[in-house]
């Protein structure tokens, strides 16, 4: 495997149910990345994480709950998501938190019912 | 008024065709600019990056940035079939220990070209 890639690659669930998205980056990058993005909107910046320490959280609701085990492995952990946090999900990589470059995994559809 | 913006089109053009993409900021700050592109079902995945105002090259592709505008561009010659995406910019402030590698994007421009 190389690169990033994220699982599942789609996700539908309730209000009511809690999930977990995966995130995984081959490159041996220090700085981890989790964006939103929405129909006709930008990307949104959710979390940043840096050596496994969190550097960032950019004002998300506490229904979207990041964790890093280490340089390599990101997830989020959802529950009792809103209809209106269905979105692409995407998480990204770079070489260090000063690094622009970022590199992308093919996201998560989530559809919240 | 957003920090940078983007026409999402979408924009159709023949093949063969020379295709302008273009972003306007408001901050100042910024300092890096980046053209990232974006298959369908598909990560963005970084096409161009530069540090300064002028013109920077790669094959068929320039980006173009015009700091005292605040308007920056990128173009496609001789387009294909296979360059039908979304094109986001994105602007940095910069390296320095916060950046935190934090781009700021614009919405993506639908475009696509066709036989």
């Amino acid at each position: 495997e190389t690169g990033v890639t994220q699982t599942p690659r789609h996700l539908v669930m309730g209000m009511t149910n809690k999930k977990s998205l995966k995130c995984e980056q081959h490159l041996g990058h220090n700085a981890m990345y989790w964006y939103k993005q929405s129909a006709k909107k930008p990307l949104e910046l959710m979390f940043v994480y840096s050596l496994e320490e969190r550097v960032e959280n950019n004002s998300v609701p506490s229904r979207f709950s990041p964790e890093c085990p280490n340089s390599s492995h990101l997830f989020l952990h959802l529950h009792t998501l809103q209809p209106e946090d269905s979105a692409l999900y995407l998480c990204a990589s770079s070489q260090d938190q000063t690094n622009e470059k970022l590199f992308f995994g093919s996201g998560t559809q989530l559809s919240v019912l | 008024q957003k920090e940078v913006e983007q026409d999402p089109g979408p924009l159709s053009v023949p093949e063969g065709a020379i295709v302008s993409l273009n972003c306007t900021y408001s901050n100042s700050a910024f300092q890096y600019f980046m053209w990232y592109r974006q298959y369908s079902r598909k990560g963005p995945e970084l096409l161009m990056y530069t540090y300064s105002s002028g013109n920077k090259e790669d094959g068929r592709f320039t980006a173009q940035v015009d700091k005292s505008s605040k308007y920056i561009s990128l173009f496609i010659r001789d387009s294909q079939p296979s360059d039908s995406a979304t094109y986001l910019c994105a602007d940095g402030v910069g390296a320095g220990g916060t950046s935190y590698g934090k781009l700021t994007f614009g919405q993506g421009t639908i475009l696509t070209v066709h036989p």
